[in-house]
């Protein structure tokens, strides 16, 4: 049973425009939401993260929405670089477990 | 500042035998995190090790183990290897206790023939 879900395996951009990631999660216990990136071959790398006590979080081009009533949160990346190419991660924690409940991710191109 | 470390890069054993992986968290970070990716598939948790204890266990068999040493690096053993343990191995790590943020290593790439 996946507890964390992102529906779109792939998504493509136009360099300049906006990328919005979406993530769905089941689990009311979770408290707190991650993003992480990843290139081939690389360990995932941490890119932003999200209290369930907010609503937005934002650093500089990512911004991070949570809507808790509907269990999803979003990432949105404006300006899209083609350097923003890669597999995106959506994660979750909560309750007593200290180890992140990953989605499957999504592969994000941005083309010049 | 040095991030997570994991050794060895590769790794290729036969069906059967045993796999040891090795992860160095980042300084001053005491929990360590062990994930699993396999081909098509997200991070599965495997293990969670903090101040030297196994705090937490991922849906995995018990020849899925490991351990954490006082200087807080960790080791995580695969026994009688099957070819679907074939997946590249990542360790995290974090602040102790409930931190959420955990900082990945490159991954160790087991291949079992």
């Amino acid at each position: 049973d996946q507890q964390v879900k992102q529906n779109s395996p792939s998504l493509s951009v136009q360099e300049g425009r906006i990328s919005i990631l979406n993530c769905d999660y089941t689990n009311s216990m979770f408290d707190y939401f991650l993003w992480y990136k990843k290139y081939p071959a690389e360990g995932p790398t941490f890119l932003i993260s999200i209290s369930s006590i907010k609503d937005k979080n934002e650093d500089g081009r990512f911004t991070v929405f949570l809507n808790k009533s509907a269990k999803h949160l979003s990432l949105h990346i404006v300006p899209s670089q083609p350097g923003d190419s890669a597999v995106y991660f959506c994660a979750a924690s909560g309750g007593s477990q200290g180890n992140l409940i990953f989605g499957k991710g999504t592969k994000l191109s941005v083309k010049p | 500042e040095a991030g997570v470390t994991q050794s060895p890069t590769h790794l290729i054993k036969t069906r059967g035998q045993q796999a040891t992986l090795r992860c160095s968290p980042i300084s001053g970070h005491t929990s360590v995190y062990w994930y699993q990716q396999a081909l098509g598939l997200g991070l599965q948790f495997l293990l969670w090790y903090d101040e030297g204890e196994e705090r937490n266990r991922g849906n995995f068999p018990p020849r899925f183990s490991g351990r954490q040493f006082p200087n807080y690096s960790s080791e995580l053993n695969v026994n009688a290897l099957e070819l679907e343990d074939s997946a590249l191995y990542l360790c995290a790590s974090s602040l102790g206790g409930r931190s959420y943020e955990q900082y990945f290593g490159p991954g160790t790439r087991l291949t079992v023939t």
